[in-house]
């Protein structure tokens, strides 16, 4: 079955430092992997969005990377303050469908400290 | 601000009662979505409407129903519902790729 999963323990790290999530997939070939911040007892947020046929993709502080050989998506946050707190969630375009569907990993919490 | 409003942003409502949230965008997207999120679990894709099509997610029970009168607005309407069904239920449009949220409607079943 179809299945993605990030990191369910929250990361704790020194602002100042990199974080580095991780989105594993399997039984998926995603055409493209996205991004999103989500803040408690708010809608997600989007941030980047990377294509099968791209490697890596930056924006600012965040940088993207998407092996489709490991399934594995890689997000990380350079130089991280402790504004960038929150839970990141992963999300997998759904087939090639122009509805746009989207499946969700379950987030992984970031937490930086001062 | 997302451009995505929902009302009402909570909820608390009895196992018997009738109540619909509502979804609001302008900007001009053409696909809209409902999803449930509960604690501790992803998000669950509920509904898509797109380009008047809708595609519903096979899982979800008849008490929750959809509708959509035009490509701004979204209603999910919700009738007999059950404690479990408490959750936060977000509403979402894009026009491709990147799907922008709204705040999102609290309900809690009692």
């Amino acid at each position: 079955s179809q299945k993605i999963e990030q990191n369910s323990e929250a990361l704790n790290i020194q602002e100042g430092k990199t974080a580095t999530l991780t989105c594993n997939y399997t039984n998926y070939s995603p055409a493209y992997l996205q991004w999103y911040r989500q803040d408690p007892g708010r809608g997600p947020v989007f941030l980047l969005l990377i294509r099968e046929n791209e490697k890596e993709k930056r924006k600012e502080r965040l940088k993207v990377t998407f092996d489709t050989t490991l399934k594995q998506s890689l997000f990380h946050i350079t130089a991280s303050q402790p504004a960038d707190s929150a839970t990141y969630l992963c999300a997998l375009a759904h087939g090639s469908s122009n509805t746009g569907k989207l499946i969700f990993g379950q987030g992984t919490t970031l937490q930086v400290k001062p | 601000e997302t451009g995505v409003t929902q009302t009402p942003r909570h909820l608390v409502m009895g196992m018997t009662n009738k109540k619909s949230l509502k979804c609001e965008q302008h900007l001009g997207h053409n696909a809209m979505y409902w999803y449930k999120q509960s604690a501790k679990k992803p998000l669950e894709l509920m509904f898509v409407y797109s380009l008047e099509e809708r595609v519903e997610n096979n899982s979800v029970p008849s008490r929750f129903s959809p509708e959509c009168p035009n490509s701004s607005h979204l209603f999910l309407h919700l009738h007999t519902l059950q404690p479990e069904d408490s959750a936060l239920y977000l509403c979402a449009s894009s026009r491709g790729g990147e799907q922008f949220f709204g705040p999102g409607t609290r309900l809690t079943v009692l």
